[in-house]
């Protein structure tokens, strides 16, 4: 049964700091691996979507890894802006390719100006 | 495109009573889901369609709950009778075919946080 760990469940940075997220996750069967944002009181946006091909993906000053031998996956948040104060989720299959996917709990990352 | 759309945003019913949640899923997707998140537990899947079909229904905690697509553009879940322990915020999702591997991910609605009184 594949489960999902974020730690720190909470991060508080200044502004300007680069910083990363950690995600890891039980069974390594799995074809991709996404990284979501959640803001309050909203529903999820897809950042980052790495297929088990793939050891990273970028978009802007996001850089996420993806280790599967380790069961692993890491997001890099460069620069970090009030704006990016949100709660980030990682999100793996259930079962190798299967389209259900399994969330971890979140990192709750707050920006300070 | 609208994006996903859910009705209510908001539900606040006493416990016994019908709920009744909708989802439009964006036009095209093929595949709907349907969340429950709370503190405790987080997201969890509670069941998924691919067209219109329901797949997988091994998150719908008990017989309470129940959930239909009639259509390719409509989904609903139900919880008859509502407990105060299905408080929670519920989440549509919609994704497209499988195939399109630049957009494997899912498109979420912004939720009903529905409260059980």
């Amino acid at each position: 049964k594949q489960e999902v760990t974020q730690i720190p469940a909470a991060l508080s940075v200044p502004e300007g700091e680069n910083l990363v997220l950690n995600c890891s996750f039980t069974d390594s069967a799995i074809y991709n691996l996404q990284w979501f944002r959640q803001d309050p009181g909203k529903g999820l946006t897809s950042l980052l979507l790495i297929q088990s091909s793939q050891r990273e993906q970028t978009s802007g000053r996001l850089n996420a890894s993806l280790d599967k031998s380790s069961g692993r996956s890491t997001l890099y948040i460069a620069a970090s802006q009030p704006g990016d104060s949100a709660t980030y989720l990682c999100a793996a299959p259930s079962q190798g390719g299967s389209e259900k996917l399994v969330f971890g709990k979140g990192t709750k990352l707050t920006v300070n100006p | 495109d609208a994006g996903v759309i859910q009705s209510p945003r908001h539900e606040v019913t006493e416990m016994g009573q019908e709920v009744t949640l909708r989802c439009k899923p964006i036009s095209g997707h093929d595949y709907l889901f349907w969340y429950r998140q709370t503190m405790m537990r987080g997201l969890e899947l509670l069941i998924y369609f691919n067209n219109n079909v329901p797949i997988d229904d091994s998150g719908m905690p008990e017989d309470r709950f129940s959930a239909k697509m009639p259509n390719a553009s409509f989904s609903t879940l139900k919880i008859q009778p509502s407990e105060p322990r299905d408080s929670a915020v519920y989440f549509c999702a919609s994704r497209p075919p499988t195939g399109f591997a630049s957009t494997d991910t899912q498109y979420f609605g912004p939720g009903t946080r529905l409260t059980v009184l």
